[in-house]
């Protein structure tokens, strides 16, 4: 079945405890994305990548880090994460078009919550 | 830089009514409009995309959008609503022109009446 995996789907921490959120795809897709979900905010992206070593920032990509050393993990790390990074997070992957980003597969969500 | 702006947070429909939910991009046509559906506790799953094929683009259950480019809208119609259709429905924009960043819009929740 294809599809993209998130983990974990819930999590509660204290400010300043690194953390990272996997995310994995097996469609042999080379674009992924970060996004976060906000009431009101609609999706923010947070960051994307291309391909393998491939990255690049979204709009909000503060705080967050990423990389990409293999085609279908796209692990989204919180250095030091704080009480605004607070939010429900969703991988999701695609197909390259050489026109811009085709249609995108979501994973379930990740709700963070960060005191 | 591209954006997206849905008019309306909420939107109430009766049960048989005509469903509308708009979404308007800014003034340079992107290469794809998508509109996708997320049902509660879900993540957000594709209902159509514009690729410039078509103005009128047909999704999954029953509804379907129209491009127009005069008035830089991409609306979302299904003529006869049902229950099962609550959700909130995102536009969005691949950002085209080179860059591969993906803009939605702020999103309208759709709530149906008996």
């Amino acid at each position: 079945e294809a599809q993209v995996t998130q983990n974990p789907r819930y999590l509660i921490t204290v400010t300043g405890k690194k953390l990272t959120v996997t995310c994995s795809q097996n469609m042999n897709h080379e674009y992924m994305s970060w996004y976060r979900q906000d009431p009101g905010l609609g999706l923010r992206q947070i960051y994307y990548s291309m391909n393998v070593e491939v990255t690049d920032k979204g709009d909000v990509p503060e705080g967050y880090k990423v990389s990409r050393k293999e085609k279908r993990n796209f692990p989204l790390i919180l250095e030091s994460p704080s009480p605004n990074q607070t939010s429900l997070y969703f991988c999701a992957s695609s197909r390259r078009s050489g026109q811009g980003t085709d249609e995108q597969y979501f994973g379930p969500g990740t709700r963070l919550t960060v005191t | 830089a591209q954006s997206v702006t849905q008019l309306g947070s909420h939107v109430s429909v009766s049960e048989g009514a005509l469903v509308l939910l708009r979404c308007n991009y800014s003034s340079s046509v992107p290469p794809y409009l998508f509109w996708y559906v997320q049902y509660p506790n879900q993540g957000l799953q594709l209902l159509l995309k514009y690729t410039s094929a078509a103005t009128l683009v047909k999704g999954i259950n029953g509804f379907e959008a129209e491009f127009k480019k005069s008035e830089t809208s991409f609306h979302l119609t299904k003529p006869s609503a049902h229950m099962s259709d609550a959700a909130e429905y995102f536009c969005a924009v691949s950002e085209g022109t080179g860059g591969f960043k993906t803009i939605f819009g702020a999103g309208t929740r759709l709530f149906v009446k008996a």
